[in-house]
């Protein structure tokens, strides 16, 4: 269960406001996932990064802002959001071998309320 | 862009009865099908895969068969124990670490 983690577990932020979600993973893996999950939707992939290249942003409205520093951080910078942004978003790593036959692992997710 | 679909999206079964739930995919090129169980307020977490060259995986009371003629994939569980109950979503991915998830199924094993 330690293997990803992710801060905070929970977030309240206005509209206005700036704040920075935060994965780690200490699982040796190469890739790295942002997802949201909303109720009754599937889970949303919003970002890859392999080998801290960022290959996949699947039209992500710009106020989402990743940040991959290394193979084991990887951040979510969120800037003026919006109600209909309030959701758990998920971390996820693999190994990242780019072939996708390899298993994600999660982390707790944060719970976002956008107010 | 693949598109995958999950039904159903709540289940109830009796303890002790089976449960399956079935996924289709759209892109011939996914090559790659993991299962992932919920539990409330828990991460998602693997519980069973199978790649395509393969069209039947079984680990105890969990298994899971492709179809890749049809492109549908399916997820059976038997002798269900209330511990089973949660929200249960299928994937689908190909080269390029793309993952598309179905909309999960809500399963409430009954005492």
């Amino acid at each position: 269960e330690t293997g990803v983690t992710q801060t905070p577990r929970h977030l309240v932020m206005g509209m206005t406001n700036k704040k920075s979600l935060k994965c780690e993973q200490h699982l040796g893996h190469n890739a790295m996932y942002w997802y949201k999950q909303s109720a009754k939707k599937p889970l949303e992939l919003m970002f890859v990064y392999s080998l801290e290249e960022r290959v996949e942003n699947n039209s992500v409205p710009s106020r989402f802002s990743p940040e991959c520093p290394n193979s084991s951080h990887l951040f979510l910078h969120l800037h003026t959001l919006q109600p209909e942004d309030s959701a758990l978003y998920l971390c996820a790593s693999s190994q990242g071998s780019a072939r996708g036959t390899e298993t994600q692992y999660f982390g707790p997710g944060t719970r976002l309320l956008v107010l | 862009g693949e598109n995958v679909e999950q039904h159903p999206s709540t289940l109830s079964v009796q303890e002790g009865d089976s449960a399956v739930i079935k996924c289709t995919y759209s892109d011939s090129a996914s090559n790659y099908f993991p299962w992932y169980k919920q539990e409330l307020g828990k991460r998602p977490q693997l519980i069973i895969d199978i790649r395509s060259n393969v069209g039947e995986k079984k680990d105890q009371r969990i298994a899971v068969t492709l179809n890749k003629t049809a492109k549908h994939f399916s997820l059976h569980i038997t002798e269900t124990q209330p511990e089973d109950s949660a929200v249960y979503f299928c994937a689908a991915s190909r080269a390029g670490n793309q993952f598309y998830f179905g909309t999960g199924t809500s399963l409430t094993v009954i005492p």
